[in-house]
């Protein structure tokens, strides 16, 4: 059985620090890899995806960055954490086809910058 | 515009009664759809896929998909207080070089007891 890990579970974290959550993926080889954001109680919104090692496409500009450094691992990042990172991060993998992909999320990460 | 619109925003029910969610798309480019359930403080899960006009039936789970209106809707029959829950339409379009999967801005679901 396919198994998603998201680490760390919360982070309160000042503004203008540096930021880096991780997934994990066991069970599943080349998956496609997402990371989404939600504000509380709010839409998902698609920030990156990757379809393999060390190819990651940006879907909406946050000054986030992500990164695929093995099959199973996706890490989002950044520098200079904003007030408006606040939120839910989610990480997601799907079959490794074209179209009609079921997400499986992650039980997220939840940030809060102070 | 937001691609995929749902309605109510909130909607309250009685145990064992009938909840009834709607999501509407303006991108006639959307082959795929799905419904998905988030409980508060976890990740969303997806409880059905729906690709052909028509209905699929998933236990107390009913979806109705008309690709012609754009219109999707879940039913859910006998709820129960597990119910409860935030409920996210989905959607994509066939072959998107982007991986795009478009959510709407969800139903938040009560069920009384």
């Amino acid at each position: 059985a396919q198994t998603i890990h998201q680490w760390p579970v919360a982070e309160i974290k000042a503004v203008g620090s540096p930021l880096s959550l991780g997934c994990t993926i066991k069970g599943k080889s080349s998956p496609n890899l997402y990371w989404y954001w939600q504000a509380t109680g709010g839409t998902l919104q698609q920030l990156f995806y990757s379809i393999t090692v060390g190819q990651v496409e940006s879907v909406v500009q946050l000054n986030l960055s992500a990164s695929r450094p093995k099959d199973d691992q996706f890490i989002l990042s950044t520098e200079k954490l904003l007030l408006s990172h606040s939120g839910f991060y989610l990480c997601a993998w799907s079959l490794g086809t074209n179209s009609g992909n079921t997400l499986y999320f992650g039980e997220g990460s939840r940030l809060i910058v102070v | 515009q937001q691609k995929v619109q749902q309605s109510p925003e909130s909607l309250s029910v009685p145990e064992g009664g009938m909840a009834s969610l709607n999501c509407t798309s303006s991108d006639r480019n959307f082959q795929y759809f799905w419904w998905y359930r988030q409980h508060s403080g976890e990740g969303p899960k997806a409880l059905m896929s729906i690709f052909s006009d028509g209905d699929k039936k998933e236990g107390r789970f009913t979806a109705h998909l008309n690709k012609a209106s754009l219109h999707v809707s879940l039913h859910i029959r006998d709820s129960q207080p597990s119910d409860s829950a935030l409920y996210f339409c989905a959607a994509s379009e066939r072959g998107d070089s982007n991986n795009r999967i478009f959510f709407g801005d969800g139903t938040q679901l009560v069920v009384k007891p």
